[in-house]
């Protein structure tokens, strides 16, 4: 079964200056998506941004950026120029991109992020 | 397109008592998903639709609880003779699954979720 290990419980940033959140996962899996959810503390889940594993190329979405290292199953998050309205708690996700499987989304047990002024 | 909204926010009720909640997804999304949140956790999930169907289900739900999806659309999730553990986030998600051209269409979005107390 595939499992995905957040090992930052909380995380605090100066605003503007950039942080990066930690995420490991394991499968025997070759094809799948990993993917960050923000959650702000009204508690709506929002797309961060995704990530696709045939891709070799980090994905960045603005001020959000990926380090995806399949080899060492490693996906982390990196938060340029933060800002406060980047305080939440951010969860990795890992989705089998298998035919006929359920897709579920797997998460982590998230990185709660606070952003200093 | 207007989100995934999920009603009723939040519901307190006693223990014993049946509690019943909506997701209405995205506009023609043809994946709905249930997903349970406790706090300082991940969300688990419940069960899953392809359309009208019920195709999977999470050996978190118990035989008290019961998911329906009507024609497609809106989907109701219901708790039987709750108990205090069944307090939690309870979010939808939905996505626009296998359809040609749409290169993303294995993204879920999220509702707001429902809030369940149980007392």
């Amino acid at each position: 079964a595939q499992t995905v290990t957040q090992s930052q419980p909380e995380m605090s940033v100066q605003e503007a200056e950039t942080v990066t959140l930690s995420c490991t996962y394991d499968t025997s899996e070759s094809d799948y998506y990993l993917f960050w959810y923000k959650q702000p503390p009204s508690r709506q889940m929002i797309l961060v941004i995704r990530q696709e594993a045939y891709k070799q190329q980090n994905a960045t979405e603005n001020r959000f950026s990926v380090n995806f290292q399949k080899a060492a199953k490693s996906f982390s998050l990196k938060i340029s120029d933060s800002q406060l309205g980047d305080a939440a708690m951010y969860f990795c996700a890992y989705r089998s991109a298998k035919g006929g499987a359920t897709n579920k989304l797997i998460f982590g047990t998230g990185t709660l992020l606070a952003v200093q002024p | 397109d207007t989100g995934v909204s999920q009603n009723p926010r939040h519901k307190i009720t006693k223990r014993g008592q049946n509690v019943t909640f909506r997701c209405d997804p995205i506009s023609e999304h043809n994946r709905l998903y249930w997903y349970r949140q406790t706090l300082g956790q991940g969300p688990e999930f419940l069960t899953y639709f392809q359309n009208e169907a019920q195709l999977e289900k999470s050996r978190l739900l118990s035989d008290r609880f019961s998911a329906e999806r009507p024609k497609g659309s809106f989907s109701t999730l219901e708790i039987q003779r709750t108990e205090q553990g069944d307090s939690a986030m309870y979010l939808c998600a939905s996505s626009l699954e296998y359809v040609a051209g749409d290169t993303y269409g294995y993204t879920q979005y999220f509702g707001p979720g429902t809030r369940l107390t149980v007392l």
